[in-house]
Order: structure tokens, then C-alpha cells, then sequence
């Protein structure tokens, strides 16, 4: 049974800092990997989706790799802001479209 | 446009009550989705639409009912809850269902607001 974890649980940095955030799974027959972002109470925002085949993702201030055969991806954001404070999930695409999410990183960017 | 609505925001009902959560796109998607959150934890698949029929029950009891009237409409009728079932109900939608023979790749799956849900 796949699983997914995401370390650290928690994590609060001051405004401008450049940060990596961490996932990991169990079983490397995936077939893409998704970062999202929740805010408290809504919903999930995509952030970047990267295919079993590549290596690396970059949108904006964010930059996400993958290391299929380790079982390990990264978020990188670069220059954080305090409006990047929300709860990042990342979710493996199992086969089918079927998401198993991780366990998430709550971040707070303090001004 | 990217855009994922779920209808209503919010829902209190009884144990006793039937009713339905609603969940529309026009991005001409073609595989839906129902996740459900409990609080402090990750989404939960619940149930796949691949081309407006049901693909995936993840074992889900049936007091909840889905239903795919169209391509862009996606519901799901409530009878019977147990307080445990209160949650954050999450619609998702992508472009491809991901079947085997679309390469089974995948697509970016794109999500509603939610629905809160609380059964007393």
C-alpha cells in the first residue's frame, strides 16, 4: 500500500527565506506527482504537477523535482512571502487518477 | 478558466435527513472526483467518474450515493449519516481520466472550495 509522508509536519520562517519542503512515498510504480496548497478551511489549490518521466517543475517562485526511483520529491519556494502560509500536500498518482495525498507541511511566513 | 464550484458552502443536517452536494465545471473535463477531509488530515478518494460512469468506489458505505448526470455535473446524495461523517467534501475534476489507454498519465486534477458538512 502506497504511502506518502511529508517532513516537517510544521514549519515557520521570517519573510525572504528560501525553503525546501519535503515528500517521500513508499512505492515508486507512480505515474505523476502533484504539490497542492490548502488555505484553512478551502480548497486545493494545484500548484505544479510533474510527470513520472521528469525530473523538475518551475512555476513562478516555486520549483519542484522528483526522484522516482528514491521515492522523494521536494518543493522548493524561493523568496517566501507571507502569503505563501497555507498547508502543502503533495499526492502520487497511483494509476487511474488515484490521488494518495501526504500527511502535509503547515508553513507560516512571518513579516 | 479553472474553475471547480461546489454548492452549498455549507450543510448541517440529521441523521435522518437525504440530501445532496453539488459539484459543476465547464473546462470540458472528463473524470470527477468526491474526496472527503476530515480535520488536520489529508483528502480521501471516495469515488472516480471516468466519462460520466463510475470507475473507482474506494469501499465506500452506501449512505452516500453518487451521481453523474452529465459531463459537467457531478452530485452526491446523503441518506442516513453518522456524526462521523462530518467533514470537508471535495470535488475535483481533470481533463483525462488516466486509463490505460491514454497512457495512463494523468492530469492535473483541479479542485473546488469544498462543502462543509456536519451531521448532528
Amino acid at each position: 500500500k502506497q504511502e506518502v509522508t511529508q517532513i516537517p509536519a510544521a514549519l515557520s520562517v521570517p519573510e525572504g527565506e528560501n525553503l525546501v519542503l519535503n515528500c517521500s512515498f513508499t512505492d515508486s510504480a507512480i505515474y505523476n506527482l502533484q504539490w497542492f496548497r490548502q488555505d484553512p478551511g478551502k480548497g486545493l489549490t494545484s500548484l505544479l504537477l510533474i510527470q513520472s518521466s521528469q525530473r523538475e517543475q518551475t512555476s513562478g517562485r516555486l520549483n519542484a523535482s522528483l526522484d522516482k526511483s528514491s521515492g522523494r520529491s521536494t518543493l522548493y519556494i524561493a523568496a517566501s512571502q507571507p502569503g505563501d502560509s497555507a498547508t502543502y500536500l503533495c499526492a502520487v498518482n497511483t494509476g487511474f487518477q488515484k490521488l494518495v495525498f501526504g500527511t502535509g507541511t503547515r508553513l507560516l511566513v512571518s513579516p | 478558466d479553472t474553475e471547480v464550484t461546489q454548492t452549498p458552502k455549507h450543510l448541517v443536517m440529521g441523521m435522518t435527513n437525504k440530501k445532496s452536494l453539488k459539484c459543476e465545471q465547464h473546462m470540458g473535463h472528463r473524470a470527477m472526483y468526491w474526496y472527503k477531509q476530515k480535520a488536520k488530515k489529508p483528502p480521501e478518494l471516495m469515488f472516480v467518474y471516468s466519462y460520466e460512469k463510475l470507475s473507482i468506489n474506494e469501499s465506500v458505505p452506501s449512505r452516500f450515493s453518487p451521481e453523474c448526470p452529465n459531463s459537467s455535473l457531478l452530485n452526491l446524495h446523503l441518506h442516513a449519516l453518522q456524526p462521523e461523517d462530518s467533514a470537508l467534501y471535495l470535488c475535483a475534476s481533470s481533463m483525462r481520466p488516466g486509463l490505460a489507454g491514454e497512457g495512463r498519465r494523468g492530469d492535473t486534477q483541479y479542485f473546488g472550495p469544498g462543502t462543509r458538512l456536519t451531521v448532528l
